[in-house]
């Protein structure tokens, strides 16, 4: 069985441009999580989606937004990068909504220069 | 201060060593998450807890919901344990895996 997968594995942007990042998740999950690492600062919740729907977001400006379509794969996209975007940005997938385990893919690395 | 602290920052044994990671949070908690992350960045999550012990291969993860307070033990390392381990939990409040996230223990096990 596939596991979570992330498309592009690494992007070079530069400041201003827009980039859309793509997740696969288990075939089954219907809880597709974004969550963004940058170097310095750990781990940070971005997205939530769940069957469609935007049910989350952590503190992030809305120019960080996405979709989640109907076979549960999203796109998380950002307008207008800036420098301090570079980070890898993890896509992770669950069974259901609330605690439940986590099945994370390999990340998009994204380079803002 | 950090809702969620980890200790120690970095860590290295000798291969066969007993290893802890400790982790500290601050908010009342639905689950804990312990999680694995390699060089290259892919995450496992090892554990999810909410409550007692819990045991898969040399790797074992406890938490004290009193004490908000989570360990998590590897026996007998290997070389190949060598990562970054980061607990994170759910706060009772948050809904879905809004996770908050703990800044990770690099772990170096030496041959």
């Amino acid at each position: 069985e596939a596991g979570v997968t992330q498309s592009p594995t690494h992007l070079i942007k530069t400041r201003g441009q827009q980039v859309t990042l793509r997740c696969s998740p288990i075939s089954g999950h219907t809880s597709v999580y974004w969550y963004q690492q940058a170097l310095g600062l750990g781990l940070q919740f971005l997205l939530w989606y769940d069957e469609g729907e935007e049910r989350n977001r952590g503190n992030f400006p809305p120019r960080f937004s996405g979709r989640q379509f109907p076979n549960y794969s999203s796109e998380l996209n950002v307008n207008a990068l800036e420098l301090e975007d570079s980070a890898l940005y993890l896509c992770a997938s669950s069974l259901e909504t609330g605690n439940e385990k986590l099945f994370f893919g390999s990340g998009t690395q994204l380079s803002v220069l | 201060k950090n809702e969620v602290e980890q200790s120690p920052q970095n860590l290295t044994a000798q291969e066969g060593e007993f290893i802890t990671i400790n982790c500290s949070y601050s908010v009342g908690i639905s689950a804990l998450h312990w999680l694995q992350q390699h060089p290259g960045g892919g995450i496992v999550s090892l554990f999810m807890l909410s409550s007692g012990k819990k045991k898969h291969g040399r790797l074992i993860a406890t938490i004290n919901i009193q004490e908000k307070h989570s360990s998590l033990h590897i026996t007998a390392s290997h070389p190949r344990d060598s990562a970054v381990y980061i607990c994170a939990v759910r706060p009772i409040k948050a809904a879905g895996n809004k996770l908050t996230f703990g800044g990770g223990t690099r772990v170096l096990v030496k041959p």
